[in-house]
């Protein structure tokens, strides 16, 4: 079964710090990762997309790394500002032969404090 | 580029009634169409994939006389939940992907919070 798993769950920082997210998958055969940032009651936007021969993507102060040999992906924040606050999501596509499957994380909401 | 809008962005009914949630590409035509169920803290689980002009294809353990859906132009699907009840409520989102794109990237709407009473 094609599986996501994001850590930790939630987590407080203050503004102007950095924080990692982790996200550990079994998603089979590969296709490729991102990360969306989920406001409050809003659907997720893209943050990052990182196919199997990608390590590194950035997109302003998030950057993304990519472990395809151990199916592990985390997503870096830096210098985090009160806007940051939402819940993170990884998504991880599955190709097939004449179909994709996404599979979702369950998300990690950050919380940036002043 | 690639906006999905959904209307309403939140409703609230009674138990029994039935309720319509829309979901529009607004530039561009989108030749599939996903509704998505999010329960808080959870993430998003897929409830059905919808064609332009055919039948939508539910995921296991989705009721399909319950939730119906119809994608009847490139630009509008729409998702009806038929009899809800306080079980229903929940966040819906709905996502669209188009030809010339790789299938798996799916541009997401803003959501619509439907409370049942």
């Amino acid at each position: 079964k094609n599986q996501v798993e994001q850590s930790p769950q939630s987590l407080i920082i203050l503004e102007g710090k950095n924080c990692t997210l982790q996200c550990n998958y079994t998603v089979s055969p590969f296709s490729n990762l991102r990360w969306y940032k989920q406001d409050t009651g809003r659907g997720p936007v893209s943050l990052t997309i990182m196919t199997f021969s990608e390590n590194t993507k950035s997109n302003g102060r998030y950057t993304a790394t990519l472990d395809a040999d151990t199916k592990q992906s985390s997503l870096h924040i830096t210098a985090s500002q009160l806007s940051d606050s939402a819940s993170y999501i990884c998504v991880v596509s599955a190709a097939y032969s004449n179909d994709y499957k996404l599979s979702f994380g369950a998300g990690t909401t950050v919380t940036v404090r002043a | 580029g690639a906006v999905v809008s959904q209307h309403p962005s939140w409703v609230i009914c009674k138990s029994g009634t039935s309720v319509k949630i829309e979901c529009r590409s607004l530039d561009f035509q989108a030749t599939t169409m996903f509704w998505y169920r999010q329960f808080p803290k959870q993430s998003l689980m897929l409830m059905a994939t919808s064609n332009e002009g055919s039948k939508a294809t539910y995921e296991q353990g989705v009721e399909k006389d319950k939730f119906l859906i119809n994608h009847a132009s490139l630009t509008l699907s729409t998702l009806t939940v038929t009899s809800a009840h306080p079980e229903d409520s929940s966040f819906y989102i709905c996502s669209a992907s188009f030809r010339g794109r790789a299938f798996d990237t799916q541009y997401f709407g803003p959501g619509t919070r439907l409370t049942v009473l």
